[in-house]
């Protein structure tokens, strides 16, 4: 069964500098979503992308955070200047055409901050 | 800010009762709901979705959504030890937005 894979799983980072985090979102889908779940939180949205484009985003996603699909099959966020609150897990997702489908998730990139 | 509640739990249920996980939203224009299984320290992985009012059952999962009511629930028969995990419920709002909105999940507790 197709999957969404994500890299690394585990990313330690100084603060201040700047991650980029790998998304291969399952080949067929459309729409490519990235998500934050903070440790004993819920799991928050932080932007969705469509058609080489920002579709939708939070509050959350800020100056600070962009996303890129840099060629046909990858999809990333980039944080610039890391903050400790930055550290959680960070999930891709990707949902195929159509406004209803559901989202299916990545294994996520485990994201510490020191 | 549209919200979606979920008690915590635990839900405690011995092995092979009916779990039943449930849900409310605060958007009524949402359309379409979405439970997702999570283990600890892993990535949700979808159980179900339903878009209609009524239940819609897959093996042993049966979801029921009540528009009306702003609820929906996640009924899970014959539970086993392996269900045990955090249910997600998860809703997307109408207008053409893909943003999904979870709530913080019900752990589940299957005792054998």
């Amino acid at each position: 069964e197709p999957e969404v894979t994500q890299t690394p799983s585990h990313q330690v980072t100084q603060m201040g500098q700047e991650v980029i985090l790998r998304c291969v979102p399952i080949s067929n889908h459309l729409y490519f979503y990235w998500y934050r779940q903070i440790l004993g939180q819920k799991v928050e949205f932080l932007v969705s992308f469509y058609n080489n484009e920002i579709s939708e985003k939070s509050e959350i996603f800020d100056d600070q955070f962009s996303v890129e699909r840099p060629d046909g099959s990858n999809f990333t966020l980039k944080i610039r200047s890391t903050k400790l609150e930055d550290s959680a897990m960070y999930f891709c997702a990707s949902s195929s055409q159509g406004p209803n489908q559901p989202q299916h998730f990545g294994d996520g990139t485990r994201l510490s901050i020191l | 800010q549209k919200e979606v509640e979920q008690n915590s739990g635990p839900l405690s249920v011995p092995e092979g009762a009916i779990a039943s996980l449930n849900c409310t939203y605060s958007d009524r224009g949402s359309q379409s709901f979405f439970w997702y299984r999570q283990y600890s320290g892993k990535s949700p992985e979808l159980i179900m979705f339903i878009y209609s009012n009524g239940d819609k059952e897959d093996g042993r999962f049966t979801a029921q959504l009540n528009k009306a009511s702003q609820y929906v629930s996640l009924l899970i028969r014959d539970s086993q030890p392996s269900d045990s995990a955090t249910y997600l419920c998860a809703v997307k709002a109408s207008g053409g937005y893909q943003k999904v909105t979870f709530g913080t999940g019900t752990k589940l507790q299957v005792i054998p």
